[in-house]
């Protein structure tokens, strides 16, 4: 059983066009997260989301909306794409206890491409 | 502010040599360290990790990494490498938030290359 998975695996799409990627895990982590992966391979927190509320907001664009139905999905919305929105996202959760932190497992991300 | 330093971008080491990768962190309290692989085209996959305790922790893969408050380094080691290690390597940091969440910061990676 796959722990953290994201569909699509690939996503091509035009300039301005609205897209979503989504996210599930199965371990029962009570947080998720979004990070993005740009193409010198850096990678970057977006979003963190603990039992369906938002903990982290990197400065992302407001084009970019995450929405946690429940503690085990994590889907991502992106509005208008732009070039620059070419990268590889990547999902994971983890589980946090009060003083410690938790073990973040990734998904095997998604690939999106904007022409 | 914290940061991760990798210092080496591509590292090229022959198959049944040892290895080295260097990670450098800037935190003020006790970190949360962490080692992850990847492979091309594929997700991120834990090494290891350390919290506390011994200095030395292993992974696996028969990786392993020694932690040096005093150097502020974290670096993963493998006495010899097989062509299936080549990959891109992470070390991060992790940020705790209360109990709520945490935050990875990330080094640059590093790419190791292996040859025959």
């Amino acid at each position: 059983d796959t722990a953290v998975s994201q569909t699509p695996k690939y996503l091509v799409t035009q300039m301005g066009n609205d897209k979503s990627i989504k996210c599930e895990q199965n371990l029962g982590h009570d947080t998720m997260y979004w990070y993005k992966q740009d193409s010198k391979k850096f990678l970057k927190i977006m979003f963190s989301y603990n039992n369906k509320e938002l903990i982290i907001n990197e400065t992302v664009p407001n084009r970019f909306s995450p929405k946690s139905p429940d503690k085990a999905h994590l889907n991502l919305h992106i509005n208008s794409l732009e070039l620059g929105d070419s990268a590889v996202y990547f999902c994971a959760s983890s589980q946090e206890l009060a003083g410690q932190t938790g073990t973040q497992y990734f998904g095997p991300g998604t690939r999106l491409t904007v022409l | 502010a914290q940061s991760v330093t990798q210092p080496d971008i591509h590292i090229t080491v022959s198959e049944g040599a040892s290895l080295e990768l260097r990670c450098n962190y800037s935190y003020g309290a006790t970190p949360y360290l962490f080692w992850y692989v990847q492979s091309p085209g594929q997700g991120l996959q834990l090494l290891l990790k350390y919290f506390s305790g011994d200095t030395l922790v292993q992974g696996i893969k028969g990786f392993e990494a020694e932690f040096k408050r005093s150097q502020s380094s974290f670096n993963l080691r493998k006495p010899s490498v097989h062509w299936s290690d080549a990959a891109e390597y992470f070390c991060a940091v992790g940020l705790n938030y209360g109990g709520a969440t945490n935050k990875l910061i990330f080094g640059t990676g590093t790419l190791l290359a292996v040859q025959p």
